[in-house]
């Protein structure tokens, strides 16, 4: 089973200010079969890159993802005070699927 | 657009079977495009994926759950359903259900959510 781990824990930035979240896999992730989600407080998780780096429907271009083999970033151009929530990754490359622990992105 | 909803019991006692239904619409459950999927995620922790099933009945599990976990489809109602047996407080969490592509593995739609609770 591949691990993912995220870091930072908890990110303190403020609006307007750029984000970088990083998951890091135990083994290779194949074909950058890696997913980021945002949740927020009593709401399901939303799908907002797939395949590392592409645009789910509707999510802005603020939203980036890079990386491939065992180290991925989820970029936040300029935090918009809506996207102050939890991130998670997923590798969904072998099974079974697995998620990262997840980084809080909060307001400072 | 696609919505799935879940419903069933929100406190279930230790040693019992939990049982959880998604209703889905938006979509036929019958597409060979989707995998039909149940996630877990426990009071403040992180996300855990339990099984998915397609609309034929071939199912996966998480092998870590695999021994108690039984996922089924209604393709007459649009549903599929979760049973997990002897549940402990471990079990309890919310529990979303959610489609993922057949030939990709992330989730693209998932349901609000919902908590059970196991306890005497």
């Amino acid at each position: 089973e591949i691990v993912l781990t995220q870091s930072p824990g908890t990110l303190s930035l403020s609006p307007g200010e750029r984000a970088t979240l990083s998951c890091r896999a135990s083994q290779s992730v194949s074909s950058r079969y890696l997913a980021w989600y945002q949740q927020k407080p009593g709401q399901a998780p939303r799908l907002l890159i797939y395949g590392a780096s592409s645009r789910a429907t509707g999510i802005p271009d603020r939203f980036s993802g890079s990386g491939s083999g065992t180290d991925f970033t989820l970029t936040i151009s300029r935090l918009e005070p809506e996207d102050f929530a939890v991130y998670y990754c997923q590798q969904y490359g072998s099974s079974p699927g697995t998620f990262g622990q997840g980084t809080q992105v909060e307001i400072k | 657009q696609v919505q799935l909803q879940e419903s069933g019991p929100g406190l279930v006692k230790p040693l019992q079977t939990l049982s959880l239904t998604c209703s889905v619409s938006g979509n036929s459950i019958s597409s060979d495009n989707f995998y039909w999927s149940w996630i877990r995620q426990p009071p403040g922790k992180g996300l855990e994926w339990i099984g998915y099933i397609y609309y034929s009945g071939s199912t996966s599990y998480n092998s870590s759950l695999k021994s108690r976990v039984s996922i089924s489809v209604d393709t007459s109602k649009n549903q599929f359903s979760l049973r997990l047996n002897s549940v402990t407080a471990a079990d309890t969490a919310v529990y979303y259900c959610a489609r993922r592509g057949f030939s990709n593995g992330y989730f693209d739609y998932w349901g609000r959510g919902t908590l059970v609770t196991v306890s005497s």
